[in-house]
This record gives C-alpha cells, structure tokens and sequence, in this order.
C-alpha cells in the first residue's frame, strides 16, 4: 500500500513550457485534492475532485487544468509555465463521504519555472 | 473568508520540555480541525482529526483541543524529543459542502535541541 504517490519529484521549466504532474492513490478514496505551498502562504488548494468524473476549482486555479483520469489518478497541467508557478506542489486524497475522515498527502513535487 | 493563523512562526526548546502550539480561525462554523506534521522537503502527516463537537483529541505524547466558538486549536507536545523537530500545521474544514476543503495555516516551525 503505497498511499500518495506523485511524479516527477523535480522538475525545472522554462517560461511557456508546459507540462503534467502525475498523481495517483492507491486507498480506494473517491475525493482528490492539489496544493501548492509557497513559503509564507500555507498550502492553497488550486483543484479538487470530489469524486471520480467530477472536478472543481479550488483557491488558486489560474494557469492549471486537471484530469480525473480515473478513480486512482489525477493529473494538474500548466499550458504556458510562469515563475509565479514556482512552488512545491501536493496532491492528497480522501475517503468519500460526510465522515471524519482524513486528507492524505503525498510527499510533493517541487517545480521551479525560469 | 476563513482565515487561519499560527503563532508564533517559529519556536526553539530543550529537549524535555512541554510545549504549546497555537492556531486560531476567524469562522467558527468548522466540520473539524487537523493537525499535520511536516519535516523538511517532505509531505504532509496527519497528526490528529479533531471533529467540531469534541473539545480534545490525544495520540501519545500529542494533546490537541478544540474550542470552536473562540476559534482556538491548541497542539500540546509533552516531554519533546529532537525528533518531534518539523513544521507543525493546522487546518480546518467548513461545515458546508462535502469536497472536505481544507485551509491550512503557515505553521509553526519547531526546533527541539539537545
């Protein structure tokens, strides 16, 4: 049971360079969420899935797109990379339902746009 | 627009000593509270889920209580370690909608020295 897994862990992009950061979960929970954290700012949500087929903007969703591929994966895409893009990305999930149930993340994806 | 807070940003102590972590909310219509841990270039680690009609939540050396209509949360560390070092955060989540979406504070950054 591996949880949260994210890919890549690295990545650096040019400004217009686009590209997908990879999610998947392997806890057979129905809702999905991507972070990013900026230092000062806290963890600001950008999309969420609240169940497979659906997705919503969250806080901050300008400049990303996301894909619910299906139950386990959701994807975040940046069309044209700007260096306000910069940060460290976080993908978690959750059991379904109006039940106390807890968020887990994944371990992060730092991007850096020049 | 609820906004949570930690105070203070940063806090260094003795091994062994107790300790408290402070987070407050400006809306206290909340579903429930979460404490995360997170240590450098890491993810996120759910510490303790604090549902809104509890006043207190306990795993281990961890205390968290809940004061809803004040808007406090306070995480209690008793006899710290050099290991409990990491960033401490708080979130919570509104009782209205089911996407469970969390707002997270900035945390507070904790140094346990020897």
């Amino acid at each position: 049971n591996a949880g949260v897994t994210q890919t890549p862990k690295f990545q650096v992009l040019k400004t217009g360079q686009s590209m997908t950061l990879q999610c998947a979960q392997d806890m057979n929970h129905n809702s999905m969420y991507w972070y990013r954290q900026d230092p000062g700012m806290g963890l600001r949500l950008i999309y969420y899935s609240a169940s497979e087929g659906t997705t919503d903007k969250g806080e901050v969703p300008n400049g990303y797109n996301v894909s619910r591929l299906n139950k386990r994966e959701f994807s975040l895409r940046l069309e044209s990379a700007a260096p306000s893009q910069t940060s460290v990305y976080f993908c978690a999930s959750r059991k379904a339902g109006t039940g106390d149930y807890e968020q887990y993340f994944g371990p992060g994806t730092r991007l850096t746009v020049t | 627009k609820q906004e949570v807070t930690q105070i203070p940003a940063a806090l260094s102590v003795p091994e062994g000593e107790n300790l408290v972590l402070n987070c407050s909310f400006t809306d206290s219509a909340i579903y429930n509270l979460q404490w995360f841990r997170q240590d450098p270039g890491k993810g996120l680690t759910s510490l303790l889920l604090i549902q809104s009609s509890q006043r207190e939540q306990t795993s281990g050396r961890l205390n968290a209580s809940l004061d809803k209509s004040s808007g406090r949360s306070t995480l209690y560390i008793a006899a710290s370690q050099p290991g409990d070092s990491a960033t401490y955060l708080c979130a919570v989540r509104p009782n209205t909608g089911t996407a469970s979406k969390l707002t997270f504070g900035t945390g507070t950054r904790l140094q346990v020295t020897l």
